[in-house]
């Protein structure tokens, strides 16, 4: 299985400043990853897939980017209800695998 | 948009089988492909099963012996059957459509206990 560590655990800033979060694949899984954001007592919901394409609906403020296994989720300028754990997940290989998630929390 | 809804029934006893329907209105469930993922309380995500336009599937490795995803296009809605349900079964219990789970549903929790 494609095993997927994403940094850091958690990630405290404040509203305003910018957010890195990053995706490490155990192998490559091209351009094949996606980003989930999922607050709490929801599900998850689609940011980003095939690396860098914004699905429908979300800001532009989020942005992906990467290859192989090298993957970053950015948000720009933290807005409050950007407050929540992210997820990769990759789709190159079965099983699909997902990544522990990184929470952004409020500093 | 598509709307997804599982249902289910929040408590099965151990050794059991759990069975989950996941209704998909305003919108088609064929031409698609279909996903079961769940989340474990407090823990991460994991995906468990598949199913695509031809309805050809794929499971988890560790759990697809007791593992069955199906679709019925005449009730339009999306089926998965957990054999021999143990603790480590309990879990939010999730459908999401297409490859890249565009759209999830509100999940339906789960809990393994006698």
């Amino acid at each position: 299985d494609i095993v997927l560590t994403q940094s850091p655990a958690t990630l405290s800033l404040s509203p305003g400043e910018r957010a890195t979060l990053s995706c490490r694949a155990s192998q490559s899984v091209s351009s094949y990853l996606a980003w989930y954001q999922q607050k709490p007592g929801q599900a998850p919901r689609l940011l980003i897939f095939y690396s860098s394409i914004r699905a429908t609906g979300i800001p532009a403020r989020f942005s992906g980017s990467g290859s192989g296994t090298d993957f970053t989720l950015t948000i720009s300028t933290l807005e409050p209800e950007d407050f929540a754990v992210y997820y990769c997940q990759q789709r190159s290989n079965w099983p699909r695998t997902f990544g522990q998630g990184t929470k952004v929390e409020i500093k | 948009q598509v709307q997804l809804q599982e249902s289910g029934p929040g408590l099965v006893k151990p050794s059991e089988t759990l069975s989950l329907t996941c209704t998909v209105s305003d919108g088609s469930i064929s031409g698609y492909s279909w996903s079961w993922i769940r989340q474990s309380p407090g823990k991460g995500l994991e995906w468990i099963a598949y199913i695509d336009y031809r309805e050809s599937t794929d499971y988890d490795p560790s759990l697809k012996s007791r593992l069955t995803i199906s679709i019925d296009t005449s009730k339009n809605n999306l089926s998965l059957k957990l054999s021999s349900v143990t603790t480590a079964d309990t879990a939010v219990y999730y459908c999401a459509r297409g490859p890249h789970l565009d759209n999830w549903g509100q999940g339906t929790l789960v809990t393994v206990s006698s």
